[in-house]
């Protein structure tokens, strides 16, 4: 069973489009985090959510919007997208006060032409 | 400004051989170094981790270094494999959600 899944795991979309990528987990966990991975592998964090409570946006444009409508399950969605968005995004959960190990999923591929 | 600093960007080695990738930090509040290994196509996975306290872990052909005084934290890996080949992140954590990556080292294995 796929602890972290997230899908699409690929998205090929217009300028200007609205997306969103869901993300769910499997592993009870609390916190649930979305990361982007650009082309040149670098990993940076955009939000970190607990039990459905926004805790970390690190000064991601708001054309992003997270919803967490339950501690399981974290979407991402873009609106107007643009060229620069263009990355992988990770999904991403933790334990919270029992782990510090970080679960990634696949990923989601996400091409803006 | 790049909190955690990794190097080198690429590293070739040949097999048997041992890779080493170099990390450092400059927050005295980073408590948790954990480093994450990634294949193509695939997410970032937990490799190994260490706490400031300590100044070696051992995991199989893995071993992380670190020196708090000098704020730097290496990974060696011994006996390096084909299979190794992957990118790999060093990492720092900050406060109880927050984990910071390095840029990332592309290691590539020559059989």
């Amino acid at each position: 069973d796929t602890a972290v899944s997230q899908t699409p795991k690929y998205l090929v979309t217009q300028m200007g489009n609205d997306k969103s990528i869901k993300c769910e987990q499997n592993l009870g966990h609390d916190t649930m985090y979305w990361y982007k991975q650009d082309s040149k592998k670098f990993l940076k964090i955009m939000f970190s959510y607990n039990n459905k409570e926004l805790i970390i946006n690190e000064t991601v444009p708001n054309r992003f919007s997270p919803k967490s409508p339950d501690k399981a399950h974290l979407n991402l969605h873009i609106n107007s997208l643009e060229l620069g968005d263009s990355a992988v995004y990770f999904c991403a959960s933790r334990h919270g006060q029992l782990g510090n190990t970080i679960y990634f999923g696949e990923g989601s591929w996400l091409t803006v032409v | 400004q790049q909190q955690v600093k990794q190097s080198p960007q690429s590293l070739i080695v040949q097999k048997g051989g041992i890779s080493i990738i170099n990390c450092a930090y400059e927050n005295t509040a980073f408590d948790y170094f954990p480093w994450y290994q990634q294949f193509p196509g695939k997410g970032p996975a937990l490799l190994i981790a260490i706490r400031p306290d300590v100044s070696e872990k051992k995991e199989g052909r893995f071993t992380i270094s670190f020196n708090k005084s000098a704020k730097q934290f290496s990974l060696h890996i011994m006996d390096s494999q084909p299979g190794d080949s992957a990118t790999y992140f060093c990492a720092a954590r900050e406060g109880d959600d927050k984990i910071i990556f390095g840029k990332g080292t592309r290691l590539h294995i020559l059989p």
